[in-house]
C-alpha cells in the first residue's frame, strides 16, 4: 500500500464548476501538506502548503487537511480551462523539534480537464 | 519560471551509458532536491543536498549518485543505463533543508534505447 493515495481521474468539469481534490495518507508523521499543479511537460509548481491540520484559502484556491481522518483536500472555485492540468499533493514528515524532513512524498496526482 | 535551472532539457543515449544531469538552484537556496518521474511510479524522492552535504536519501539505486558543489549546483549521475531508467528527472530547490517549500525545475527528460 503506497503511503499516499490520489484517485488518478481523469476529471472533466465545466468551466466555472467548483472541483474537488483529494488524497488520503498513511503516515500519521506527515505534518506538511502541499498541493502541486504540473502542466504537461512541465516540472510541479507549488500551490499552497500547509501545516498540520484546518484550512488555507488562497484567492480561488482552498486547501483543507484533517488528521484525524489522515485526509487533505484542494477545492478550485470558478474553475478555468487555464486549471487544466494534473494536481499533485505532496506530504512531509517532522522529526525531531518539529522540522520538516526534506524528502516529499507525492501521490500519484489527479489530471483535471475544466473544459469552456 | 521557478528559478531553477535543469540541464538538459532532453538526453537520448543508449543503455549501458553514463549520463550527468545539472541543476543550478535559485538563487540563494542551499537544499537541492532530486526526484524520478515516471508514468507507473509517479514522482519518487532520489536524495536531498544540504549547503554540499547529503542530508536525506530515498530509494536511489546504486548506479545512480549525486553531489552539490561549493557554488551550490548540483549534479546527478546516472551509470550503465537500462530502458527503466527512461524518465522525467526533476530538480528542486528550497531556502532551508526542510522541503515544504519546494521549487521545481522544468525536468530533464531522459530516453534510453
Amino acid at each position: 500500500q503506497k503511503e499516499v493515495e490520489q484517485d488518478p481521474g481523469p476529471l472533466s468539469v465545466p468551466e466555472g464548476a467548483i472541483v474537488s481534490l483529494n488524497c488520503t495518507y498513511s503516515n500519521s508523521a506527515f505534518q506538511y501538506f502541499m498541493w502541486y499543479r504540473q502542466y504537461s511537460r512541465k516540472g510541479p509548481e507549488l500551490l499552497m502548503y500547509t501545516y498540520s491540520s484546518g484550512n488555507k484559502e488562497d484567492g480561488r484556491f482552498t486547501a483543507q487537511v484533517d488528521k484525524s481522518s489522515k485526509y487533505i483536500s484542494l477545492f478550485i472555485r470558478d474553475s478555468q480551462p487555464s486549471d487544466s492540468a494534473t494536481y499533485l499533493c505532496a506530504m512531509s514528515a517532522v522529526g525531531a523539534g518539529g522540522t520538516s524532513y526534506g524528502k516529499l512524498t507525492f501521490g500519484q496526482g489527479t489530471i483535471l480537464t475544466v473544459h469552456p | 519560471d521557478s528559478g531553477v535551472t535543469q540541464t538538459p532539457k532532453h538526453l537520448i543515449t543508449a543503455t549501458g551509458q553514463r549520463v550527468t544531469l545539472r541543476c543550478s538552484p535559485r538563487s540563494g537556496d542551499l537544499s537541492v532536491y532530486w526526484y524520478q518521474q515516471s508514468l507507473d511510479q509517479g514522482l519518487q524522492f532520489l536524495i536531498q543536498y544540504y549547503n554540499g552535504e547529503e542530508r536525506a536519501k530515498g530509494n536511489i539505486l546504486e548506479r545512480f549518485s549525486a553531489q552539490q558543489f561549493p557554488d551550490l549546483h548540483s549534479e546527478l549521475n546516472l551509470s550503465s543505463l537500462e530502458l527503466g531508467d527512461s524518465a522525467l528527472y526533476f530538480c528542486a530547490s528550497s531556502g532551508t533543508g526542510q522541503g515544504t517549500e519546494a521549487f521545481f525545475g522544468q525536468g530533464t527528460r531522459l530516453t534510453v534505447v
